[in-house]
């Protein structure tokens, strides 16, 4: 069974407007989650990374929200740009970052 | 600029044979994984290693087994190569703040 899932396969969003790309996760060990981007034949790159200790982490246009009670974050990109059309995957570690599971990803298309 | 470096981007193998992917870092990092990316199960961890002559299995080493003679390089060794293979592999090593991933392999047994 999956620990880390992100349910939505796909998303589609205008430019300009707000990407909002949800994670859900099982194990409540979890402490250090973290959302890579990837592009088609490139391997994924770091994104913005949030611990237990805190629930939201900014870093530009991107946000990170960590509902621990519910053992969801988010990830939120405002505003949403053609070059954000990617891959997304959630992952969570429960040793801080020792280990990484990764969920199956969520592709965001940005339509101009 | 840090660098994960996989030794082939694209690789065709029959069905039996040994098969090698290989990957090199630059960074300095102790810790280097073998990832499996397949569509809908999003990246899956093969193999892991925190140090030289050092190996951890992960969620799916069946089939699979790795080398780590030096702290840069790390190898997942495909024993006899089966259809069931055919996949993106992703190297990444690093810690905490983030794994760097190399570009991929993209095999294929036939």
């Amino acid at each position: 069974d999956q620990q880390v899932k992100q349910n939505s396969p796909s998303l589609s969003v205008q430019e300009g407007r707000i990407s909002i790309l949800n994670c859900d996760y099982t194990n409540s060990m979890f402490d250090y989650f973290l959302w890579y981007k990837k592009y088609p034949a490139e391997g994924p790159t770091f994104l913005i990374s949030i611990s237990s200790i805190k629930d939201k982490n900014e870093d530009g246009r991107f946000t990170v929200f960590l509902n621990k009670s519910a053992k969801h974050l988010s990830l939120h990109i405002v505003p949403s740009q053609p070059g954000d059309s990617a891959v997304y995957f959630c992952a969570a570690s429960d040793n801080y970052g020792q280990n990484f599971v990764f969920g199956p990803g969520t592709r965001l298309s940005v339509l101009p | 600029d840090v660098k994960v470096t996989q030794s082939s981007r694209y690789l065709v193998k029959r069905t039996g044979e040994k098969v090698f992917l290989e990957c090199v870092q630059d960074m300095d990092h102790e810790n280097m994984f073998w990832y499996r990316q397949d569509p809908g199960l999003g990246l899956r961890l093969i193999y892991f290693s925190y140090d030289v002559k050092m190996k951890e299995k992960g969620d799916i080493p069946e089939g699979y087994s790795v080398s780590r003679e030096k702290k840069e390089r790390f190898s997942l060794i495909l024993e006899s190569a089966s259809t069931n293979q055919t996949s993106m592999y992703l190297c990444a090593s690093g810690y905490l703040n983030g794994y760097t991933f190399g570009s991929g392999t993209r095999l294929t047994v036939v």
